[in-house]
């Protein structure tokens, strides 16, 4: 079975413009969240969706957006972007089953490199 | 706030020994936590996970030690091996089994086997 896949692998944009970043999580995986990992960090989270609602935020401003579709797949959108927002975006796909662990698997990510 | 630290950001080890790599975290009502190795352009990939009703769990060349009464989570390599060079993270899961599952991570370890 396919793992978490992301797409593009890699973006460069300029200062000022808007990126959309999409993922598609393994078969079955109800659950879709979003992280950003800056450079010799780890992972920092923004968002977690399910059946196409929020279900949590991170401390990230309005100018990051994100939705889910009828199968599960993911767009993470980035608006008026800064040379901050230079990172590997990470998504991750997980069953989301109640009262149960659900572990979270993550896809290669996009690199997105602001000039 | 929320955190989760680790102790050595760099640990290098001879092939065949073992490995520790400690981490720390803040949050004493966290009752679920997750190792994840990360490569060179790759996203993270779970390796064990630990419940806080346990102290210990064991996989493959792998075990978890979890010490509630000083919030430390260690993770045991054994025979280390070249492929298992990578950055290491703890990750503490807020909201286990409740409506928003979310991953806080560390900074990372980066180990680094010597042939």
């Amino acid at each position: 079975d396919a793992g978490v896949t992301q797409s593009p692998t890699h973006l460069i944009k300029t200062r000022g413009q808007q990126v959309t970043l999409r993922c598609s999580p393994i078969s079955g995986h109800k659950s879709v969240s979003w992280y950003q990992q800056v450079l010799g960090q780890g992972p920092q989270f923004i968002f977690q969706y399910y059946e196409k609602e929020e279900r949590g935020r991170g401390n990230f401003p309005d100018r990051f957006s994100a939705r889910q579709f009828p199968n599960y797949s993911s767009e993470l959108n980035v608006n008026a972007l800064l040379l901050g927002d230079s990172a590997l975006y990470l998504c991750a796909s997980s069953l989301d089953q109640p009262l149960a662990k659900n572990i979270q698997y993550f896809g290669a990510g996009t690199r997105l490199s602001v000039l | 706030g929320e955190s989760v630290g680790l102790h050595l950001p760099t640990l290098s080890v001879q092939e065949g020994d073992n490995s520790i790599i400690n981490c720390a975290y803040s949050n004493s009502a966290s009752d679920y936590f997750i190792w994840y190795k990360q490569e060179s352009g790759k996203g993270p990939q779970f390796i064990i996970d630990i419940r806080s009703n346990m102290d210990k769990r064991q996989g493959q060349r792998v075990t978890v030690l979890l010490n509630k009464t000083v919030k430390h989570l260690s993770l045991q390599i054994a025979a280390t091996q070249p492929g298992d060079s990578a950055v290491y993270f703890c990750a503490e899961n807020i909201g286990y089994g409740g409506a928003t599952n979310k991953l806080i991570f560390g900074t990372g370890t980066l180990l680094a086997v010597q042939p």
